[in-house]
């Protein structure tokens, strides 16, 4: 049962250039949405995340848009550079499940200098 | 401060047979969780452990996997028989306590255990 949709699978941006990555969640009973980061051979990583009463948390160069009305959230990365190659999961809870994590099936970004 | 350590870090192994990965969680964390990530998929959560019991194990095949995390602190997931769907990351992570990660309750991740079934 797929719970997070997230697209695109792979993603190519020049350097400087803007990422964008979505996801869309089913269940309305999530409260807590990170992205997680993850380079070859490594464990995922939190990057930043957001809460459903919010609609945009911004951190450096990275942002995420929360549209709840519509269940989708987003992540852009401004000025991309090629240090951010990595694979990037999207990823949503429930308080009373604890910390346990429902994540996206990941997008591949390749930053091209 | 240390991280969330796992071992071995790659196993091959012949289908039918069995393994066992180890994870030591980051000191003081109650909560440790054992995703599992197909090559290509995001993880998913096979059991979490607050302290040494069992929160939530739904997703783990039972038949086959099994874990158990002793004094509360390190976790061994054990595989027996394997099959070939079983190749995959095996990530474990740690949170301070029990919870929503929502208040800082961070969830950390080691760097896995890679599994080839062959």
């Amino acid at each position: 049962q797929q719970q997070v949709k997230q697209s695109p699978q792979s993603l190519i941006v020049q350097k400087g250039g803007i990422s964008i990555i979505n996801c869309a969640y089913e269940n309305t009973a999530f409260d807590y949405f990170p992205w997680y980061q993850q380079f070859p051979g490594k464990g995922p990583a939190l990057l930043i995340a957001i809460r459903p009463d919010v609609s945009e948390k911004k951190e450096g160069r990275f942002t995420i848009s929360f549209n709840k009305s519509a269940k989708q959230f987003s992540l852009h990365i401004m000025d991309s550079q090629p240090g951010d190659s990595a694979t990037y999961f999207c990823a949503a809870s429930r308080a009373n499940q604890g910390g346990k994590l429902i994540f996206g099936q990941g997008t591949e970004l390749s930053v091209k200098p | 401060e240390a991280g969330v350590a796992q071992s071995p870090r790659y196993k091959i192994i012949e289908k039918r047979q069995s393994v066992a990965f180890w994870c030591n969680p980051i000191s003081g964390h109650a909560t440790l969780y054992w995703y599992q990530q197909i090559l290509g998929q995001g993880p998913k959560l096979l059991i979490q452990f607050q302290n040494n019991g069992v929160v939530d194990d739904s997703q783990l095949p039972k038949d086959r996997f099994s874990a158990e995390r002793l004094k509360g602190v390190d976790s061994t997931l054990k595989i027996q028989p394997a099959k070939l769907e079983d190749s995959a990351v095996y990530l474990c992570a740690s949170s301070l306590v029990y919870g929503t990660p929502l208040f800082g309750n961070t969830i950390y991740f080691g760097e896995g255990s890679w599994l080839t079934v062959v």
